[in-house]
C-alpha cells in the first residue's frame, strides 16, 4: 500500500529557532500534499494545501510567513516552522494524495521550549 | 461549505459487542466522498472505510461497515465484534467530489474505549 514517511517524529527546539518537517511519499507520486495541525484531544485542522511546483494555498488564519511549505517534487514536501514559539507546540501531520486516495504520515510532535 | 458533525465525544463498549459511531454531514455538493479514520495514541491516521455519494451499497471492510443514509446526511461507522485494539480516536471526514485531491474536512472525533 501507499506509504508516506514523515520525519522527525518528535522534535524539541528552543524558542526563536526554526524547525523543518519532511514528508516523503515512498511508492507513489503525491501531486497534492496537505498539512494539518492537531491540538491535544482535538480534530485535525488543515493548515495548507500544496501542489507540486506551485505555491501553497493557506487556510484562513494560518500565517504563511511562519509556516513555510515547499513541495518541490512529486515525492517530497516540507513544512518549516520559522521562529518557533511555545504556542507553536503541537502535533503536525501531512497527508499525500495522488488524486484518488489520501495517505497520512505518522506525524511530528513539536515542543518549543 | 462542508461540515462534519460527530456528536459523541466518548463511547465505552464491552469487548465483542458491536458499536456505532455517529457522523452527520452537510454539503451542497452533489458528489462527495466520506471517510472514516482511526487514530491510536501514537497519532497515525489509519484509513478504515470509504463511501462515495453515488454508491448504492453501503461500504464494508472486514469488521467495519458504513451505514450510509443519504437523505438523512448520515454516515455512521459500525464496528462489529469490538476488540481491545479498537480503542482509539475515530474521525469522520468528507471530501467534495468523488475523486481528485481535494481537501478533507474532519469531524470533532469520537474517543472509543473498549472494556475487557
Amino acid at each position: 500500500g501507499a506509504v508516506v514517511s514523515q520525519h522527525p517524529s518528535r522534535v524539541i527546539c528552543k524558542s526563536g529557532t526554526s524547525v523543518k518537517i519532511e514528508c516523503r511519499s515512498l511508492d507513489f507520486q503525491a501531486t497534492t500534499m496537505f498539512w494539518y495541525r492537531q491540538f491535544p484531544k482535538q480534530s485535525l485542522m488543515l493548515m495548507a494545501t500544496s501542489n507540486e511546483g506551485s505555491k501553497a494555498t493557506y487556510e484562513q488564519g494560518v500565517e504563511k510567513d511562519k509556516f513555510l511549505i515547499n513541495h518541490a517534487s512529486l515525492t517530497l514536501s516540507t513544512l518549516t516552522v520559522t521562529s518557533a514559539h511555545p504556542e507553536d507546540s503541537s502535533f503536525y501531520i501531512c497527508s499525500a494524495s495522488d488524486g484518488y486516495g489520501y495517505t497520512f504520515g505518522s506525524g511530528t510532535r513539536l515542543t518549543v521550549v | 461549505a462542508q461540515k462534519i458533525t460527530q456528536t459523541q465525544p466518548g463511547m465505552f463498549v464491552q469487548e465483542k459487542e458491536a458499536v456505532t459511531l455517529d457522523c452527520t454531514y452537510d454539503t451542497s455538493d452533489q458528489s462527495y466522498g466520506l471517510f472514516w479514520y482511526k487514530q491510536p495514541s501514537s497519532g497515525e491516521m489509519i484509513f478504515l472505510i470509504y463511501q462515495g455519494s453515488y454508491d448504492e451499497q453501503n461500504a464494508t471492510e472486514g469488521r467495519y461497515s458504513l451505514n450510509f443514509q443519504k437523505a438523512r446526511k448520515s454516515a455512521n461507522l459500525v464496528i462489529s465484534a469490538s476488540q481491545l485494539g479498537d480503542s482509539a480516536m475515530y474521525f469522520c471526514a468528507m471530501r467534495g467530489g468523488i475523486q481528485g485531491a481535494q481537501k478533507l474536512v474532519f469531524g470533532q472525533g469520537t474517543r472509543l474505549t473498549i472494556n475487557p
